[in-house]
């Protein structure tokens, strides 16, 4: 069944900096790759995602890879603010119709001004 | 439109009580699932459904009943509460689409359990 591993659990990065938070996973038949995040208690909210027939996607200060090969997805964020600061999740699902969201453990990133 | 709306915000039992978690959602979403989210695990599944009289068992069921008799709505209702169950808990609801569909989540309920 699907399984998705993250890392790193925690980051911390200067303002201005890059960073990147990589989810692993096992099940080949996966087709949906989403990223969630997570402000001081809020709820999660989408942020990008992207399909398995594409290998990257942007939105100005982030994008999303996919190596299908490899099983893995990325999320990159640069030009890091102060506002970046959450928890950021990677998740997936299956090609099945309404098929169950599985989530990652979660990255709590840090900018520091 | 509301959006997903969960009750109790907040709520403490005692060991062995039971309770009910509400999840109304007004976006006419077939999908709809509870989570929990505990420190360092993510949010992990419960139970999930994909339209009325439709249930099916996540990643960590056991503890916890739900039923789907109407599109709107989504108890979660736990039946001995014990203090593992010590959480919070999320709702979450997306229309169907081929698998893809963004996840909108309620503002979650956060349940001790002493």
């Amino acid at each position: 069944g699907e399984n998705v591993e993250q890392h790193p659990s925690t980051l911390s990065v200067q303002e201005g900096d890059s960073a990147v938070i990589k989810c692993t996973y096992s099940d080949s038949a996966s087709n949906y790759f989403p990223w969630y995040k997570q402000e001081l208690g809020k709820r999660p909210q989408l942020i990008i995602d992207i399909r398995s027939n594409v290998g990257e996607k942007k939105d100005q200060r982030i994008a999303v890879t996919l190596n299908k090969t490899a099983k893995h997805f990325s999320l990159h964020i640069t030009e890091t603010q102060p506002e970046d600061s959450a928890v950021y999740f990677c998740a997936l699902r299956g090609p099945r119709k309404g098929g169950k969201l599985i989530f990652g453990q979660g990255t709590e990133l840090s900018v520091k001004p | 439109n509301a959006g997903v709306t969960q009750t109790p915000k907040f709520q403490v039992l005692k060991t062995g009580q039971s309770m009910t978690l509400q999840c109304a959602q007004d976006m006419n979403h077939e999908y709809m699932s509870w989570y929990r989210q505990d420190p360092g695990m993510g949010l992990r599944l419960i139970h999930y459904s994909v339209g009325a009289g439709i249930t099916d068992q996540g990643e960590v069921p056991n503890g916890y009943n739900v039923s789907r008799s109407t599109t709107e709505d989504f108890p979660l209702r736990l039946l001995s509460a014990a203090p593992s169950q010590t959480s919070v808990y999320f709702c979450a609801s997306s229309v169907q689409h081929e698998g893809t569909g963004e996840l909108f989540f309620g503002e979650g309920s956060r349940l001790t359990v002493l």
